[in-house]
């Protein structure tokens, strides 16, 4: 089965509000984590990551945070514009290969 | 610097067709990865090649698929007699030649839909 799921399949925020979206991973030895963003017809596209030896990451208006106690991460979105409305899917990278969950849809209502 | 090419971006077959799926690496990358993504499902690893070799292909089904990267031109996913199962949308990804867990950047992808 896999290794990396997601807790909430859809997500509705307010535009200009923060988006907190949720993964959790199975795998203790993991240590290497991406998240991706899919806009409709597009190939995913890389946001930001984050390796075990850290616990926060903050790109431009994003930032992971990684809980290796309960193998749980999440990316934070601040300011959410319609623009973000996408599918987010969690990666974990194990060498080479990627091992995805379902994602999660972010629905951004103006 | 163009990003990882794919094509075609839609494709239609018969039953009983061949698919030729193309995919060319960003600039400098010497690794390629194919994944294959159902509806409304996260992306599933096929095969990871190098140039002229194939470093894994546990994710590969074992009948009608293969897939090669010479030492020029692009990646090739080939699909032989094609099944209604096979439609999906097949990503290729790419990552510069160092070991290790270097980031992988997606193309668009090859939609394809068998009649």
């Amino acid at each position: 089965g896999e290794s990396v799921g997601l807790h909430l399949p859809t997500l509705s925020v307010q535009e200009g509000d923060n988006s907190i979206i949720n993964c959790a991973y199975s795998n203790s030895a993991s240590d290497y984590f991406i998240w991706y963003k899919q806009e409709s017809g597009k190939g995913p596209q890389f946001i930001i990551d984050i390796r075990s030896n850290m616990d926060k990451r903050q790109g431009q208006r994003v930032t992971v945070l990684l809980n290796k106690t309960v193998k749980h991460l999440s990316l934070q979105i601040a300011a959410t514009q319609p623009g973000d409305s996408a599918v987010y899917f969690c990666a974990e990278n194990t060498n080479y290969k990627l091992t995805f969950g379902k994602g999660t849809l972010l629905t951004v209502n103006p | 610097n163009a990003g990882v090419m794919q094509n075609p971006r839609h494709l239609v077959r018969r039953r009983g067709q061949e698919a030729r799926l193309r995919c060319s690496p960003m600039k400098g990358h010497s690794h390629v990865y194919w994944y294959r993504q159902l509806p409304e499902e996260g992306l599933k690893f096929m095969v990871y090649l190098q140039k002229e070799n194939i470093i894994d292909e546990s994710g590969m089904p074992k009948e009608r698929f293969s897939a090669e990267f010479p030492k020029e031109g692009p990646s090739i996913l080939r699909i032989q007699q094609v099944v209604r199962g096979d439609s999906a949308a097949y990503f290729c990804a790419s990552s510069p030649p160092m070991s290790g867990q270097e980031t992988q950047y997606f193309g668009p992808g090859t939609r394809l839909l068998v009649l």
